[in-house]
């Protein structure tokens, strides 16, 4: 079972490049979500998609952008990376169903030198 | 806004023993869930346990349980016959029923076993 699958897992760039983060989820999940991990803050919520054809912000968009390409895809851009931007990041999803917990893809390791 | 609250950065138990970690939420909806997740060194999130607001039993899944006490607004986990596995980070992450399913989270609490 795939579940949520993030790429790319670890990245270099260097200040001012642009990448972009893919996430999939093959678990027909209609909300999706991506998150930042910093030491001593938890996760914090970048951008999210309550459904296919929405985005919304989420506590820190600035310096990012998302995609929802379809209902299993979205993706995460930086068009500019800065150093503030080193971080990991994940990938979530929930069908919004029971108790609506967030599955996680296994994280991507993004370091901006 | 919703703010969770985690105050202890680490804590050591002994194999064996019982451990607590302490949440406390702020909100101003009456309708919420609580979770936690744990992420060892190998870096996923694992979902533990759940707890709805309207809940009036404690929830338990297996050696977890989540001490609920609505009017101090705490989510306190409660992990017995710690385990060296059970050696990780653990956050606790709330959601209102109003806001499109999104979490907010804690800082965290490592947890170390010792043999």
């Amino acid at each position: 079972n795939a579940g949520v699958t993030q790429t790319p897992k670890f990245q270099v760039l260097k200040t001012g490049q642009s990448m972009t983060l893919q996430c999939a989820q093959d678990m027909n999940h209609n909300s999706m979500y991506w998150y930042r991990q910093d030491p001593g803050m938890g996760l914090r919520l970048i951008y999210y998609s309550a459904s296919e054809g929405t985005t919304d912000k989420g506590e820190v968009p600035n310096g990012y952008n998302v995609s929802r390409l379809n209902k299993r895809e979205f993706s995460l851009r930086l068009e500019s990376a800065a150093p503030s931007q080193t971080s990991v990041y994940f990938c979530a999803s929930t069908s919004r169903r029971d108790t609506g917990e967030l599955f996680f893809g296994e994280g991507s390791r993004l370091t901006v030198l | 806004a919703q703010k969770i609250t985690q105050t202890q950065p680490g804590m050591f138990v002994q194999e064996k023993e019982a451990v607590t970690l302490d949440c406390t939420y702020d909100t101003s909806d009456q309708s919420y869930g609580l979770f936690w997740y744990k992420q060892p060194s190998s870096g996923e999130m694992i979902f533990l346990i759940y707890q709805g607001s309207y809940d009036e039993q404690n929830a338990t899944e297996g050696r977890y349980s989540l001490n609920f006490q609505k009017a101090r607004k705490s989510a306190n986990l409660v992990i017995s016959a710690s385990q060296l596995g059970d050696s990780a980070m653990y956050f606790c992450a709330m959601r209102v029923w109003s806001n499109d399913y999104k979490l907010s989270f804690g800082a965290g609490t490592t947890v170390t076993v010792r043999a």
